[in-house]
C-alpha cells in the first residue's frame, strides 16, 4: 500500500510534550521523514533519516519509527509550533513514487 | 546555501495547460530527485511527480495522464506540465529537491528500515487558479 495515515488534529498544553504519528506499509522499508507547515508557508522539513534535525530546527523535535508506525515527538511545545505536520516517504512496494500523509492540525492550547 | 525559485502563469482557464519552471541556485542539480507537489485550498499536500538530472521520471499515478515533468541542466531547471485543467487543478503548486539512499548496514540491522527519503529544499510556491 502506498498510503500513509496520520490524526487529523491533535492538541497540546504550552510546555507538555505531544507525539504525532504516522502509519503506513511503506515505513517498514523506509524511513518517515516530517515537515511543518504554517499558513501562507510553504513546508519546512523538521526530521529526516533516524531522528536528524535539519539545520536551525530546535531539539524539541525528535523522530523515531518502530513497525509500520513513525512518530514526530515535541517534547516542551511552544505556540510557534502550532502549524500542520505532514510525513512523508517513498512507496515500498516498487511504484516509484512519493507518498504524504493526510496532515495533522496541532493546536497549542 | 541552495534555493529554488520558481514561476509560472497563476490564472488559467478549463482545458489550458498549466506550466511551471523551478530554478535551482546554489547548489548541485545530479543526485537529487526534484518533484512538484501541490495543495488545493484547505487541503493536504499531494505529490505530482518528479525527475533526477539524466531526465528520468516518476509520476503520481493518478495524474500520470495529464502530466509531464522535464529538465534542463544547463539552465538548472525543472519544469512542470498539467494539460487538460479543471478547477480541481486549483492549488498552490511546490517545487522541491528530493533526497534518497540506502540506510548503512548497522541501521538496517537495528531497524529494519533500507532506505531514507526526504525533500528538504522547497520553492516558496506558486498560486495557481483555474477558473473560466
Amino acid at each position: 500500500s502506498s498510503e500513509l495515515t496520520q490524526d487529523p488534529a491533535v492538541s497540546v498544553a504550552l510546555g507538555q510534550t505531544v507525539r504525532i504519528t504516522c502509519q503506513g506499509d511503506s515505513l517498514r522499508s523506509y524511513y518517515a521523514s516530517w515537515y511543518q507547515q504554517k499558513p501562507g508557508q510553504a513546508p519546512v522539513l523538521v526530521i529526516y533519516g533516524k531522528n536528524n534535525r535539519p539545520s536551525g530546527i530546535p531539539d524539541r523535535f525528535s523522530g523515531s519509527s518502530s513497525g509500520n508506525t513513525a512518530s514526530l515527538t515535541i517534547t516542551g511545545a511552544q505556540a510557534e509550533d502550532e502549524a500542520d505536520y505532514y510525513c512523508n516517504s517513498r512507496d515500498s512496494s516498487g511504484n516509484h513514487y512519493v507518498v504524504f500523509g493526510g496532515g495533522t492540525k496541532l493546536t497549542v492550547l | 546555501q541552495v534555493q529554488l525559485q520558481q514561476w509560472g502563469a497563476g490564472l488559467l482557464k478549463p482545458s489550458e495547460t498549466l506550466s511551471l519552471t523551478c530554478t535551482v541556485y546554489g547548489g548541485s542539480f545530479s543526485g537529487y530527485y526534484w518533484s512538484w507537489i501541490r495543495q488545493p485550498p484547505g487541503k493536504g499536500l499531494e505529490w505530482i511527480g518528479e525527475i533526477n538530472h539524466s531526465g528520468s521520471t516518476n509520476y503520481n499515478p493518478s495524474l500520470k495522464s495529464r502530466v509531464t515533468i522535464s529538465v534542463d541542466t544547463s539552465k538548472n531547471q525543472f519544469s512542470l506540465k498539467l494539460s487538460s485543467v479543471t478547477a480541481a487543478d486549483t492549488a498552490v503548486y511546490y517545487c522541491a529537491r528530493g533526497a534518497v539512499g540506502r540506510n548503512s548496514v548497522v541501521v538496517v540491522a537495528a531497524t529494519g528500515l533500507s532506505y531514507y527519503y526526504y525533500m528538504d529544499v522547497w520553492g516558496k510556491g506558486t498560486t495557481v487558479t483555474v477558473s473560466s
